[in-house]
């Protein structure tokens, strides 16, 4: 059973689209997170959310949304896609937002933008 | 400077060997160091913890936290080919959830 999931795994969409990504986690975990991999493998933090609420918003430009309707979900909504985009984007969570027990990855969505 | 600096290699060793990993940091509020492993196209997964300084071990895992110098440390011994696979290095301050990853380095163990 996994324990954070991400639908879709790969996602290939033309500029100027808008998509979304969903994540589900079943740990019972309190907080939620968005990190963004790059080509170079660099992984940067997005967004964070715990209980539902937003306690981290990384200079992400506006096109990209989350939303957590409750705290096994967080979703990613991004409005009119670019280039540069194009990257792995990995949901994870935790049990709480005090770093005492690191997080859990999911697999990762693969989004190629052309 | 970036907060973290890790080697992203790639690094090449045969089977057997001692392997040594580090990352550098510049501040000084970490209090969590992580070590996490990601193989290809997953996600990464927690492999080591550390809160503030010392030394953990784990089975043929060990890592190191010198906050002095701001370097922390994994070290795999008798390295298999299983183990190849990208190393990244996380750092958090306290009380936040909001970990710094390194670049990551990406080791090869040849059989």
């Amino acid at each position: 059973d996994t324990a954070v999931s991400q639908t879709p795994k790969y996602l290939v969409t033309q500029m100027g689209n808008d998509k979304s990504i969903k994540c589900e986690q079943n740990l019972g975990h309190d907080t939620m997170y968005w990190y963004k991999q790059d080509s170079k493998k660099f992984l940067k933090i997005m967004f964070s959310y715990n209980n539902k609420e937003l306690i981290i918003n990384e200079t992400v430009p506006n096109r990209f949304s989350p939303k957590s309707p409750d705290k096994a979900h967080l979703n990613l909504h991004i409005n009119s896609l670019e280039l540069g985009d194009s990257a792995v984007y990995f949901c994870a969570s935790s049990r709480s937002a005090v770093l005492n027990y690191g997080y859990t990855f999911g697999s990762g969505t693969r989004l190629t933008v052309v | 400077q970036k907060e973290v600096e890790q080697d992203p290699g790639p690094l090449s060793v045969p089977e057997g060997a001692i392997v040594s990993l580090n990352c550098t940091y510049s501040n000084s509020a970490f209090q969590y160091f992580m070590w996490y492993r990601q193989y290809s196209r997953k996600g990464p997964e927690l492999l080591m913890y550390t809160y503030s300084s010392g030394n953990k071990e784990d089975g043929r895992f060990t890592a190191q936290v010198d906050k002095s110098s701001k370097y922390i440390s994994l070290f795999i011994r008798d390295s298999q080919p299983s183990d190849s696979a990208t190393y990244l290095c996380a750092l958090g301050p306290s009380n936040t959830g909001k970990l710094i990853f390194g670049q990551g380095t990406t080791l090869q163990v040849k059989p």
